[in-house]
């Protein structure tokens, strides 16, 4: 079975300030993919970023970064330098080699204080 | 950009309504879903649709629910016969190649769905 678990429901942070959003996954699959998506206010859902299981090497994009820990299960997200666009709702997601189906977190809601 | 495209994007109807949510995905992929957001909560998955079948379903996709690519763009999901509890954000998402299952997951922008 599947699973992903944010454990942080609600984050609020100032402005400037990094925040890091947990993502613990479950799966039986040696092959699988995780992502993260973020939902701002408006209520779409937009594709943040995409990681295969057998590539544990981190990534930055501009203010966004990425942990992959295959040991612990943990594909963690960190904001550098926050800005209130950033705030939304940010939800991780698995999906098998062998699956059809992804499975989403129950999310992340952020909240940057200017 | 190609993205998908939901209309309408606001529905509101009568419980026991039918109602029909329509989708246009991205123009070459082929594996088509249904996902819903009830208010505050996760996003769970319904249904997905490949080669003219549902390829998988969900508990919550039951006989009230119904999909259809009636033609090469659309893809719809229909309820037959709406309940409060079918209030929601309805989301259509495509993929690209079967098989590549690293593929993301393009979404629409959502059809909430209210019902009273």
């Amino acid at each position: 079975a599947q699973k992903v678990t944010q454990a942080q429901t609600e984050i609020s942070v100032v402005e400037k300030e990094d925040v890091t959003l947990d993502c613990v996954y479950e799966t039986r699959d040696t092959t699988y993919y995780l992502f993260w998506y973020k939902q701002p206010p408006s209520g779409e859902l937009v594709f943040l970023i995409r990681r295969n299981s057998f590539d544990e090497q981190n990534e930055i994009s501009g203010r966004y970064s990425w942990n992959f820990q295959k040991s612990t299960s943990s594909f963690n997200f960190t904001i550098t330098a926050s800005q209130v666009v950033d705030s939304a709702v940010y939800f991780c997601a698995l999906i098998s080699n062998t699956g059809n189906q992804f499975y989403f977190g129950t999310g992340t809601s952020l909240t940057v204080i200017p | 950009e190609p993205e998908v495209t939901q209309t309408p994007s606001h529905q509101v109807t009568q419980m026991g309504q039918e109602v029909i949510l329509r989708c246009v995905p991205i123009s070459n992929h082929l594996y088509f879903y249904w996902y819903r957001q009830i208010l505050g909560q996760k996003v769970e998955f319904l249904v997905s649709f490949y080669n003219n079948e549902i390829s998988e379903k969900s508990e919550i996709f039951d006989d009230q629910f119904s999909v259809e690519r009636p033609d090469g763009s659309n893809f719809t999901l229909k309820i037959r016969s709406t309940k409060l509890e079918d209030s929601a954000m309805y989301f259509c998402a495509s993929k690209t190649l079967r098989g590549r299952s690293n593929s993301p997951l393009h979404f629409g922008n959502g059809t909430r769905l209210t019902v009273t």
